[in-house]
């Protein structure tokens, strides 16, 4: 069955290390998603890709970079950890033809930055 | 700023009760409307998605559709207490380019 895995699933980091959250999808979509959900804010957009070599800043980018290399992954780089990334994120995946827009949503990556 | 809201919750309804979540949008030209559940400590899951106006039913669940008021809804049937969860509005644009736009869920709580 396809799905979208999601590794660590916890990670205790310190402020300033640089940190990398990895995500893999056999769906085989051309479009895939990083979210990060905090109480209070739901889910934010942070960085998307619509396929190989592409990819485009959300609404929380700062601080955060993603790179396509293939259809598979999107790797998410914490370049400098802050606490104010203490946070959990979810990738997800989805088609990119009209009408065949729902996400698949990783299981999430519990991120705690001291 | 295109953005969806949703009823601030937590709502609480008796175990067989009809459960009713609203959300509004503000983006008139939006076409792909979706409705998923997240229980805590667990990433969203798709509960139903809805392209034209009126009702769509899918089990115990309805999405209902008024783009001329920017409203959608989702009604729960015979609420359960595994329906406890949150429940997030998103809204997409017409584009395959539009961004997914989530509302900020409603927290379901349904009581035996």
């Amino acid at each position: 069955d396809a799905e979208i895995t999601q590794s660590p699933r916890h990670k205790i980091t310190e402020t300033g290390r640089q940190v990398t959250l990895a995500c893999h999808q056999t769906w085989n979509h051309n479009n895939m998603f990083w979210y990060r959900q905090d109480l209070g804010h739901g889910l934010r957009l942070i960085h998307y890709s619509y396929g190989v070599q592409d990819t485009n800043k959300g609404e929380v980018s700062d601080g955060y970079s993603v790179s396509r290399s293939n259809t598979e992954d999107l790797p998410l780089t914490l370049e400098s950890a802050a606490s104010s990334q203490t946070s959990v994120y979810f990738c997800a995946s989805s088609e990119s033809l009209a009408g065949q827009e729902t996400q698949y949503f990783g299981p999430g990556t519990r991120l705690l930055v001291l | 700023q295109k953005e969806v809201e949703q009823n601030s919750g937590p709502l609480s309804v008796p175990e067989g009760a009809i459960a009713s979540l609203n959300c509004t949008y503000s983006d008139r030209g939006s076409q792909s409307f979706f409705w998923y559940r997240q229980y805590s400590g667990k990433s969203p899951e798709l509960i139903m998605f809805i392209y034209s106006n009126g009702d769509k039913e899918d089990g115990r669940f309805t999405a209902q559709l008024n783009k001329a008021s920017q409203y959608v809804s989702l009604l729960i049937r015979d609420s359960q207490p595994s329906d406890s969860a949150t429940y997030l509005c998103a809204v997409k644009g017409k584009t395959s380019y539009d961004k997914v736009i989530f509302g900020p869920g409603t927290s379901l709580s349904v009581i035996p």
